[in-house]
């Protein structure tokens, strides 16, 4: 069975904290995604990569940054936390699109964030 | 990015009612996905869509791609309590991304 697995399902830090959000897969995906998630908003794209050490910024990449050292891992990065940053991060992993992949995105089950 | 319009935002539904949302955009997608997430998990895929005009099933679950390529539905037959979740459109946007809709949010009163 397909498995996205994020470190911590709910972190409670304080504003300037340095956090640190761990994504692990097991399908040997290229593509390794983290979105935000917040009511009304939906799923907004923070970064991506699409190998290792490869990454590439998405529509909200602001206060963010992110390591892909291994295929299998990818890691968000808080460098200092604001409250505005309070929210549920989801890790998502796919195959490229094309050779008769969809493209489908296989979701981790979240991290709840809390920056007081 | 690409923006995709997804209403309505809520409903709150009888359980047994039928229940239909969807999903515009300004921008031609030539894929639709549809996905769902139910409370505390991932959102995971219920429906893909690749040629205007299809209409595709799974069990309760009927998805068409609009013909002009800028929209999509989601059907939900005879709804049950387990069909509470937040439901997302997507379409692939430069290359591997996917752009996602607002979400549905559907509650369903037994």
């Amino acid at each position: 069975d397909v498995k996205v697995t994020q470190s911590s399902r709910y972190l409670v830090k304080r504003t300037g904290e340095k956090v640190f959000l761990e994504c692990v897969q097991d399908m040997d995906h290229e593509n390794m995604f983290w979105y935000r998630q917040d009511p009304g908003l939906g799923l907004r794209l923070i970064y991506f990569s699409y190998d290792v050490k490869m990454k590439e910024k998405g529509d909200i990449p602001e206060g963010y940054s992110v390591s892909r050292e291994k295929k299998e891992r990818f890691s968000l990065i808080l460098e200092s936390a604001s409250t505005n940053q309070t929210s549920m991060y989801l890790c998502a992993s796919s195959l490229p699109l094309g050779e008769g992949n969809t493209g489908e995105l296989f979701f981790g089950e979240g991290s709840r964030l809390t920056v007081l | 990015g690409q923006q995709l319009n997804q209403s309505p935002q809520s409903m709150f539904i009888q359980e047994g009612e039928d229940v239909s949302m969807n999903c515009t955009s300004s921008s031609i997608f030539n894929t639709w996905l549809w996905y769902k997430q139910d409370p505390g998990e991932g959102p995971v895929l219920l429906i893909a869509l690749y040629k205007a005009g299809e209409l595709t099933s799974n069990g309760r679950l009927t998805a068409q791609f609009g013909i002009t390529r800028k929209d999509s539905f989601l059907n939900i037959s005879a709804s049950i309590p387990s069909d509470v979740g937040i439901y997302f459109c997507a379409g692939p946007v430069a290359g591997n991304m996917l752009t996602f809709g607002g979400g549905t949010r559907l509650m369903v009163k037994p």
